[in-house]
């Protein structure tokens, strides 16, 4: 059973602080990794996507990917209150002839004022 | 506007009833899919499709059935089989399968209550 594994959360921060958010996988052989962020009572939305070792930056957020280790990070700098919602990480372990997303349980993230 | 649409956002069907949600994507993406979100737990794929008149079950496709019949249509069937339809039923898409770089976005979801 191919698995993602996030901590449920809530994980709490203030305002201006950075967010770290982590996810493990159990394929070693997947190959693209995601970061949604989801709304309460909303759609998932792309964050960010990362395929290669190291780290990916886009504004405030940097995805951080370690495939020796199976995992992958994402850090949110100067979080805001609007940041406030679950993250879904998501891998495409790229077996057969179909590329279907493996989703975390997704972590809950709070900042506070 | 380029997006994935669906409709009902709200849908509320009584025991026994077969009832569609739609998906309809007017980005040309050849892949499209069907998530299911229960509270508290992660998306789990229902059906995929890669191509017109082509689609293969996910993990819970059990209770459900789908149709191709366009490139850009992807409705989805909760029949009366599945015991538990109360979700939030999200549809996505994507420009091309079987790429390790290919992305899923999705559509604004349904939200099915059995009354």
């Amino acid at each position: 059973q191919k698995e993602v594994e996030q901590n449920s959360g809530p994980l709490s921060v203030p305002e201006g602080a950075i967010a770290s958010l982590n996810c493990t996988y159990s394929d070693r052989g997947s190959q693209s990794f995601f970061w949604y962020r989801q709304y309460s009572g909303k759609s998932p939305e792309l964050i960010m996507s990362i395929y290669s070792n190291g780290d990916k930056e886009d504004g405030r957020f940097t995805a951080q990917l370690n495939k020796a280790s199976q995992y992958v990070s994402l850090l949110i700098r100067d979080s805001q209150p609007s940041d406030s919602a679950t993250y879904l990480c998501a891998v495409n372990p790229l077996t057969g002839t179909a590329s279907k997303l493996t989703f975390g349980t997704g972590t809950r993230l709070q900042v506070t004022l | 506007d380029g997006g994935i649409t669906q409709s009902p956002k709200y849908l509320f069907r009584k025991e026994g009833q077969n009832v569609t949600l739609s998906c309809e994507q007017n980005l040309n993406h050849d892949a499209m899919y069907w998530y299911r979100q229960d509270p508290g737990q992660g998306l789990r794929l229902i059906y995929y499709s890669q191509i017109v008149n082509d689609f293969q079950k996910g993990d819970i496709a059990e209770g459900y059935s789908v149709s191709r019949e366009k490139k850009e249509s992807f409705p989805l069937t909760v029949t009366s089989a599945q015991k538990n339809p109360t979700a939030f039923y999200l549809c996505a898409s994507s420009i091309d399968q079987g790429r390790f770089t290919d992305t899923q976005y999705f559509g604004p979801g349904t939200r099915l209550t059995v009354l």
